[in-house]
């Protein structure tokens, strides 16, 4: 089947302006998570998702980063008045169900603020 | 801050040779995986090994862990030009929510 979708690719956009990332999961995957992964570094998590909920956005480094799942399947990391310092890939992951022990990653968004 | 740290930063062998990479982590934990990230992008998950497990196979990939010295070590056996790639440790934190990845091992294998 159909493994994790992320889109664009790729993102250029200009400092102050704001984007939106999308991941589709696995279908009938009820845990969705977010990832940001810079230049050399492991990926480091933002926010987990049970179902429709945020159930931890603990790593959200800002209020300018938001996310959601309104309906429990596809979800959107949102960014506002975007930094350069924001330039990562960003990454999704889904699984079964909340704490399954196994994450499957999407190919991520490579975001570039000039 | 990141939990987990492999150790080389990079490696580079020759096709045929055994790559060894480590990992250390800090707290008690649920499970540690292993992963794999080819240029930059998404990461494709190894092999895992519970907290009560001290070896395991798949294929030409071993995993041990001991959980006294919070260490963890995968070996590619005659690994391949297409082993070339990052590979993470993700430790599942016993009283945390969310996997936490360490910064990775460049690993090159020259034909």
């Amino acid at each position: 089947g159909a493994g994790v979708s992320q889109t664009p690719s790729n993102k250029v956009t200009e400092k102050g302006k704001y984007v939106e990332l999308r991941c589709d999961p696995i279908s009938g995957h009820t845990a969705l998570y977010w990832y940001r992964q810079s230049l050399g570094q492991g990926p480091e998590f933002l926010i987990y998702f049970q179902g429709t909920g945020a159930a931890d956005d603990s790593g959200l480094p800002n209020d300018r980063f938001f996310a959601v799942r309104p309906e429990g399947s596809v979800s959107t990391l949102k960014i506002q008045r975007t930094e350069r310092g924001d330039s990562a890939v960003y990454l999704c992951a889904s699984s079964l169900t909340p704490r399954a022990e196994t994450q499957y990653f999407g190919p991520g968004t490579r975001l570039l603020v000039l | 801050s990141q939990q987990g740290e492999e150790d080389p930063q990079a490696l580079s062998i020759q096709e045929g040779e055994n790559a060894t990479m480590n990992c250390s982590y800090k707290t008690s934990i649920n499970n540690l995986q292993w992963y794999r990230q080819n240029s930059g992008r998404g990461l494709v998950h190894l092999i895992l090994i519970r907290s009560n497990e001290r070896e395991k196979h798949s294929g030409r990939l071993r995993v041990t862990l001991d959980t006294s010295k919070k260490s963890s070590s995968l070996l590619i056996t005659a690994s391949r030009a297409a082993d070339t790639a990052s590979y993470f440790c993700a430790t599942d934190p016993s009283y945390g929510q969310n996997f936490v990845f360490g910064p990775g091992t460049r690993l090159s294998v020259l034909p």
